[in-house]
């Protein structure tokens, strides 16, 4: 139980355009959405967090404007990059917290996004 | 807000020995300690996790333990295998499904 699909696990795009990242929680409902930044070698950084129905709280430093985040279910939280830039290449994760994973956290698989 | 500190950066063992990771953290207020394994181009994978209101505990060849006084937490993995090399997050976070903060990671290669 307590599964989060994301996808695209892989995703390349061209400078300026815009990149939707989608993950779903299978089994459960996630009211909570967390989205990280993972730069290679790197640990994973906090962007934003999202509640269904609500706006997304952003940390410092992360533009609301770029990355767009959509929490409408309660099983689908989406991320879209817009006008991507080749610094926005990284591998960005979600996350939700889930009592079906002992109280835990559940971690998608990741989307490497890399922009050209 | 939270701060972990994890240690070492990068661990090189032998298959067979043992291998320690270490993590501090700040906020008093933290109570769910989880440790993640991360391969290559995927997502971290919970392999163990720790409640302030426990001090030690064991899956098999992992174990956790947690000092609250110290604010300290550490991994062992005993009897290590090839297949254990990956990098190690430690995290903590505060009640109530707020954010995990993590450490920076630690790199652990197995050598067979």
């Amino acid at each position: 139980g307590a599964v989060v699909s994301q996808h695209p696990s892989r995703v390349i795009c061209k400078s300026g355009t815009s990149v939707k990242i989608e993950c779903r929680s299978l089994d459960f409902q996630a009211t909570t959405m967390f989205w990280y930044r993972q730069f290679p070698k790197q640990s994973l950084m906090l962007m934003a967090t999202s509640n269904e129905g609500s706006k997304a709280t952003y940390e410092q430093g992360v533009e609301k404007d770029k990355f767009l985040i959509n929490h409408a279910s309660l099983t689908l939280s989406t991320l879209t990059v817009t006008s991507a830039h080749p610094e926005d290449s990284s591998f960005y994760i979600c996350s939700a917290p889930s009592t079906a994973a002992n109280y835990g956290y559940t971690f998608g698989s990741g989307t490497r996004l890399t922009v050209v | 807000g939270e701060n972990v500190e994890q240690h070492p950066s990068t661990l090189s063992v032998q298959e067979g020995d043992s291998a320690v990771i270490k993590c501090t953290y700040s906020d008093s207020a933290s109570n769910y300690f989880p440790w993640y394994k991360q391969e290559l181009g995927k997502g971290p994978q919970l392999i163990i996790d720790i409640r302030s209101n426990v001090g030690e505990k064991k899956d098999q060849r992992i174990a956790v333990t947690l000092n609250k006084t110290a604010k300290h937490f550490s991994l062992h993995i005993t009897e290590t295998q090839p297949e254990d090399s990956a990098v190690y997050f430690c995290a903590a976070s505060p009640p109530g499904y707020s954010t995990l903060t993590f450490g920076k990671g630690t790199m652990l290669l197995v050598s067979p």
